[in-house]
C-alpha cells in the first residue's frame, strides 16, 4: 500500500496569498484527518472527515481556513488569505472505520511558510 | 476538558532500557494510543491499550492502568534510531464527537 499521500510536501507563500494542500488517503479508509503541527503548540487536530463528510471542524482556526473532500480519494485544506502565523507542517492523516479513530496512519506533512 | 501530561524530554544510552509516563485527564476514555516521530518525519502509530496491562510489540511495551489514569511506554535495547518524539494520545469526547488528543510530546535522545 502506498500510505497516505500529501502534496506539496514544501510551499513557500507570501502573506495574503491561497495555498491549497492536497491529501490522498489510504485505499479503503474511511476517516481522514487534518493535523497542524508547531513548537507552540504541537499537534492540532484541524478537521476529520468520516465517509467523505466533514464531522468536527472545531480546531479550524477561522473562516481563512476550509477543507474539502469531493470523494474518498482526495480531500484539501484551504488557506486564503495566508498569513505568517499559518507557518507550520500540515499533516493528514487517515483510518480504519473498525480501527476508529485510534490508529491514524499520517502522510509525510506539507512545510508550509508564509513570508 | 482534555489534558495528558508527559515528560518533555529524556535521555539514555544505547542497549539501557527507558520508561516514558503519561498521565492523562479525561471526560471519556476510550484508550491510550502512542506515537513516534523522528526529527523532520511524520507521526508513526506504535500501540494502543484500551484495557489494563502491559501489550508487548518486539523491544516496544506499553502500559495502562484506567484507575490510575496513567501509562507508559517502555523501550527495551534502545538503540540509535529510537531517538524521536514520542506522544500519547487520548480520544476526547466533545459536543458529540470524539476526537483524538495528543500530549506535548517527550523527547528521547539515545547516546553510546
Amino acid at each position: 500500500d502506498a500510505g497516505v499521500i500529501q502534496s506539496p510536501r514544501h510551499e513557500v507563500t507570501e502573506m495574503g496569498q491561497e495555498v491549497t494542500l492536497r491529501c490522498k488517503p489510504i485505499s479503503g479508509h474511511d476517516y481522514l484527518f487534518w493535523y497542524r503541527q508547531t513548537m507552540m503548540r504541537g499537534l492540532e487536530l484541524l478537521i476529520y472527515f468520516n465517509n467523505n463528510v466533514p464531522i468536527d471542524d472545531s480546531g479550524m482556526p477561522e473562516d481563512r481556513f476550509s477543507a474539502k473532500m469531493p470523494n474518498a480519494s482526495f480531500s484539501t485544506l484551504k488557506i486564503q488569505p495566508s498569513e505568517p502565523r499559518d507557518s507550520a507542517v500540515y499533516f493528514c492523516a487517515s483510518s480504519r472505520q473498525r480501527e476508529g479513530q485510534d490508529t491514524q496512519y499520517f502522510g509525510p506533512g506539507t512545510r508550509l511558510t508564509v513570508l | 476538558g482534555q489534558s495528558l501530561e508527559q515528560p518533555s524530554e529524556v535521555t539514555a544510552v544505547e542497549g539501557a532500557i527507558v520508561q516514558i509516563n503519561c498521565t492523562y485527564q479525561t471526560s471519556g476514555f476510550y484508550g491510550l494510543s502512542w506515537y513516534q516521530q523522528h526529527d523532520g518525519g511524520a507521526p508513526t502509530f506504535l500501540s494502543y491499550n484500551a484495557l489494563d496491562g502491559l501489550e508487548e510489540t518486539g523491544r516496544f511495551s506499553s502500559f495502562l492502568s484506567r484507575s490510575d489514569s496513567y501509562g507508559y511506554l517502555l523501550l527495551q535495547e534502545l538503540q540509535m534510531k529510537d531517538s524521536a518524539s514520542y506522544f500519547c494520545a487520548v480520544r476526547e469526547e466533545s459536543g458529540g464527537y470524539n476526537k483524538l488528543i495528543f500530549g506535548a510530546g517527550t523527547r528521547l535522545a539515545v547516546h553510546p
